[in-house]
């Protein structure tokens, strides 16, 4: 089975820049987050889906950071528009339904701001 | 509400030695507790997990973890390092679901030749 897909792995932009962050959850899975990590802040969590509904959106930095989830299997995070402390990692991650508290994660997205 | 600490974020050990990576957790209620692994470049990856059955937990790899709720510890250990074990572990505890995962701040493990 194929693993938590993200896309791109690496994004080189520009302050001011719109970047967009998409993510395809293992097939089944009914949960889906987006977490970011530095070196600053380790692994935070930005927002979570249940079913594609946004449950928990409070780890959100703040208005320039914005997720969707129009299918099962696929998500996106945005960021409009990017500053240089946005640079960091984001994972985006699946549960199973059973909901045990397992993640599977995809290999990351390393975002960088100039 | 729950929380975790990993003691030293660094930890060096030499290659056939033990690993012992510790994780104290803070829950009100019956913790499921994990351990994650992250290889360079490359997401998290769950290496065991403690769900209120066996208190000894045999993870991938070689590692296991024994949940000892009279100390709130979960430490992981591996009786010989390989250098193929030189990556972060993160400790995480949970009351109940994967949107209610707190992580630890991680160990960075290097394993000297």
């Amino acid at each position: 089975d194929a693993g938590v897909i993200q896309s791109p792995r690496h994004e080189v932009t520009e302050m001011g820049q719109e970047v967009t962050l998409r993510c395809k959850p293992i097939s089944g899975h009914n949960s889906l987050f987006w977490y970011r990590q530095t070196m600053m802040r380790g692994l935070e969590l930005l927002i979570y889906f249940n079913n594609n509904v946004p449950i928990d959106d409070s780890g959100m930095p703040e208005d320039r950071f914005s997720a969707k989830m129009p299918n099962a299997s696929f998500s996106t995070l945005k960021i409009q528009p990017s500053e240089p402390r946005d640079s960091a990692v984001y994972f985006c991650a699946s549960s199973l339904p059973q909901d045990t508290g397992e993640l599977f994660f995809g290999e990351g997205s390393r975002l960088t701001v100039l | 509400a729950q929380s975790v600490t990993q003691l030293g974020s660094h930890v060096s050990v030499s290659e056939g030695a033990l690993v012992l990576l510790r994780c104290n957790y803070s829950s009100s209620v019956p913790p499921y507790l994990f351990w994650y692994v992250q290889y360079p470049n490359q997401g998290l990856q769950l290496l065991l997990k403690y769900t209120s059955a066996a208190t000894l937990v045999k993870g991938i790899n070689g590692f296991e973890a024994e949940f000892k709720k009279s100390e709130t510890s979960f430490h992981l250990t591996k009786p010989s390092a390989h250098m193929s074990d030189a990556a972060e572990y993160f400790c995480a505890v949970s009351e109940g679901g994967a949107n209610n995962l707190f992580f630890g701040t991680g160990t960075r493990l290097t394993v000297i030749p």
